[in-house]
């Protein structure tokens, strides 16, 4: 399954530091908001949500941070491992519907 | 749970053949995504279903592409005639609850028109 677009942006670390991996969305009446990472020949996987009544979440070496007033959502990984390097997408679900709209996403290389 | 399943993971067929790609959601999910992922146009939704009924097919590039979903357990994409440009991983996802919240992928299905 690959992923990528053709200009996909890639943020290169070192084991061991922080990433931060930016998305900039365009529906301001979007209320939801997923991070979701894929692997080579896998699908997308579920990292962590927020909504929109919330400006920060914390999970398991990640958070997300959510800034309304200029439609951007950031993905914070902490103490970055080999195995993080992946795809990132955001995606953004308007009020009311089901569906999710991705964006083109980053891939993540973390160099040991 | 054995997750989203997807048949066949991988589809080789010529320019004019029917395809058809299954998709087996998680037990006890009400919403069911048909997307489709390119290289120049990223990860597209084109069809879901909730409770088996299609939502919004507003993303089905045209007549050639179908969906059902004639039970809680089971989905189709069908793709007749196929052609070149219809190559892509095509996922399909399933999630619980009114708000439709967090989607579960399946492996996807690789699909190449020759």
């Amino acid at each position: 399954g690959e992923s990528v677009g053709l200009h996909l942006p890639t943020l290169s670390v070192q084991e061991g530091d922080n990433s931060i991996i930016n998305c900039a969305y365009s529906n301001s009446a979007s209320d939801y908001f997923i991070w979701y990472k894929q692997e080579s020949g896998k699908g997308p996987q579920f990292i962590i949500d927020i909504r929109s009544n919330m400006d920060k979440r914390q999970g398991q070496r990640v958070t997300v941070l959510l800034n309304k007033t200029v439609k951007h959502l950031s993905l914070q990984i902490a103490a970055t491992q080999p195995g993080d390097s992946a795809v990132y997408f955001c995606a953004e679900r308007a009020m009311g519907r089901r569906a999710l709209t991705f964006g083109s996403g980053t891939r993540l290389q973390v160099q040991p | 749970d054995a997750g989203v399943i997807q048949s066949p993971r991988h589809e080789v067929t010529e320019m004019g053949q029917e395809v058809t790609l299954r998709c087996k959601p998680i037990s006890g999910h009400n919403s069911l995504f048909w997307y489709r992922q390119t290289m120049m146009r990223g990860l597209e939704l084109l069809i879901y279903f909730n409770n088996n009924v299609p939502i919004d097919d507003s993303g089905m590039p045209e007549d050639r592409f179908s969906a059902k979903m004639p039970n809680a357990s089971f989905s189709t994409l069908k793709i007749q005639p196929s052609e070149p440009r219809d190559s892509a991983v095509y996922f399909c996802a399933s999630s619980l609850g009114r708000e439709g919240k967090e989607q579960f992928f399946g492996p996807g299905t690789r699909l190449t028109v020759l």
